[in-house]
């Protein structure tokens, strides 16, 4: 049982570019979810989906999109990468986001921008 | 908006000794207080949670204490082993109210279990 996936597992940027961070699940989890992590702050939710092509915002969405054509596949998408932008990312899913559910995380993206 | 605070943010505890993580929350609509525990290079998972219907819940060397009315909640981890040291997050959550649910995160303590 795989859970949930994310690749790469580490990535350097130039300032400006662009990629896409991969999610996947194999739980058939409804629920899926980006986080950032950083230094002191915590795991920040960025984005969110409560189904296939449903996603709304997070905390701190800026600079980032998403979408989710599958149940399995929740992708997150840097537009313009900025040095801001270093963090280390987390997908994760759970089987419903009530009040009493356990979120799965992924392994997690350290991605770096210089 | 921080709504979740978590202290210290940082412990070392020898090897034996009891860790205290304390989290306090603004919301009182929170109803679901779950503990992350996450290892060097790995995500988090799920370590603990309790309900605000009871004030303690134990598992094993880990017990979660609620009060309800300073809005306040605490891991204790008995007997540390240095296979405990990692970040733990504490995080709360709402009642679920049929739609999406989110769950804010503390900023997490880093423990340390020394020999």
């Amino acid at each position: 049982n795989a859970g949930v996936t994310q690749t790469p597992k580490f990535q350097v940027l130039k300032t400006g570019q662009s990629m896409t961070l991969q999610c996947a699940q194999d739980m058939n989890h409804e629920y899926m979810s980006w986080y950032r992590q950083d230094p002191g702050m915590g795991l920040r939710l960025i984005h969110y989906s409560v189904g296939a092509g449903i996603t709304d915002q997070g905390e701190v969405p800026n600079g980032y999109n998403v979408s989710r054509s599958t149940t399995e596949d929740f992708p997150l998408r840097l537009l313009s990468a900025a040095p801001s932008q270093t963090s280390v990312y987390f997908c994760a899913s759970s089987f419903r986001q009530t009040s009493n559910t356990e979120a799965f995380f992924g392994q997690g993206t350290r991605l770096t921008v210089v | 908006q921080q709504q979740v605070k978590q202290s210290p943010q940082s412990l070392i505890v020898q090897k034996g000794g009891i860790s205290i993580i304390n989290c306090a929350y603004e919301n009182t609509a929170f109803d679901y207080f779950p503990w992350y525990q996450q290892f060097p290079g790995k995500g988090p998972a799920l370590l603990i949670a309790i309900r605000p219907d009871v004030s303690e819940k134990k598992e094993g060397r880990f017990t979660i204490s609620f009060n309800k009315s300073a809005k306040q909640f605490s891991l204790h981890i008995m007997d540390s082993q240095p296979g405990d040291s990692a970040t733990y997050f504490c995080a709360a959550g709402p009642p679920h109210s049929g739609g999406y649910q989110k769950v804010t995160f503390g900023t997490g303590t880093k423990l340390q279990v020394i020999p």
